[in-house]
């Protein structure tokens, strides 16, 4: 199974800020990257596919890149809104597998 | 709009058998490969079982082969989970996701299942 690792694994920020998320798979995984966002008792939401691809109705202030092995999530200009939890999870071979999450808090 | 209803959670006991069902709206649902998603806080996100748009390519978490069971109607635009032998190590929320350009892009509100004597 393709481990995926996450770091930092909470972050404190300020409105305003911006903030990067990284994200580490076990083995190449190409482009097969999806970043969600899941604020507590919801549903994860699918911001990013294809590492870089933002979901339709997804605001610009997201961004991801990276291939291979390694990739980042990064938010701009911090809202209340979007202290939530970050997941990546790769899609390049099964099973599934999600990484453990990053808590984005306010400072 | 994909929209995704879950139902059929509940407290079940050791040993015992669920069937979680994920009613589909807003999309051909035929179009669209499923999967069950579950979470717990100890655990994370672990994805289960993934069905396409008509019935094949099934696959399975290895924690629930040969105790889940995905399947799918497009009659009634449902996929389902039929889930037997529960442990306690089956406490989860479930989610069903719809495949779109990625994999798990479009989700349920999530079913609780909680396995307990």
């Amino acid at each position: 199974d393709i481990r995926m690792s996450q770091s930092p694994s909470s972050l404190s920020a300020s409105i305003g800020d911006t903030v990067t998320i990284t994200c580490r798979a076990s083995q190449g995984i190409s482009n097969n990257l999806a970043w969600f966002q899941q604020k507590p008792g919801k549903a994860p939401k699918s911001l990013i596919y294809g590492a870089t691809s933002l979901q339709s109705g997804v605001p610009l202030k997201f961004s991801g890149s990276g291939s291979g092995t390694d990739f980042t999530l990064t938010i701009t200009n911090l809202q209340p809104e979007d202290f939530a939890t970050y997941y990546c999870q790769q899609y390049g071979s099964y099973p599934l597998t999600f990484g453990g999450g990053t808590k984005v808090d306010i400072k | 709009e994909v929209y995704l209803l879950e139902s059929g959670g509940g407290f079940v006991e050791p040993g015992g058998t669920r069937r979680l069902s994920c009613a589909a709206s807003g999309v051909t649902f035929s179009d669209h490969a499923m999967s069950w998603v579950r979470q717990t806080a100890e655990k994370g996100l672990e994805w289960v079982a993934i069905i396409n748009g008509r019935g094949g390519g099934i696959m399975y978490a290895d924690s629930v082969k040969g105790r889940f069971t995905i399947s799918r109607d497009n009659t009634k635009n449902t996929l389902y989970l039929e889930m037997n032998s529960l442990t306690a190590d089956d406490t989860a929320v479930y989610y069903c996701a719809a495949r779109g350009s990625g994999t798990l892009d479009y989700w349920g509100q999530g079913s609780l299942v909680t396995v307990s004597s």
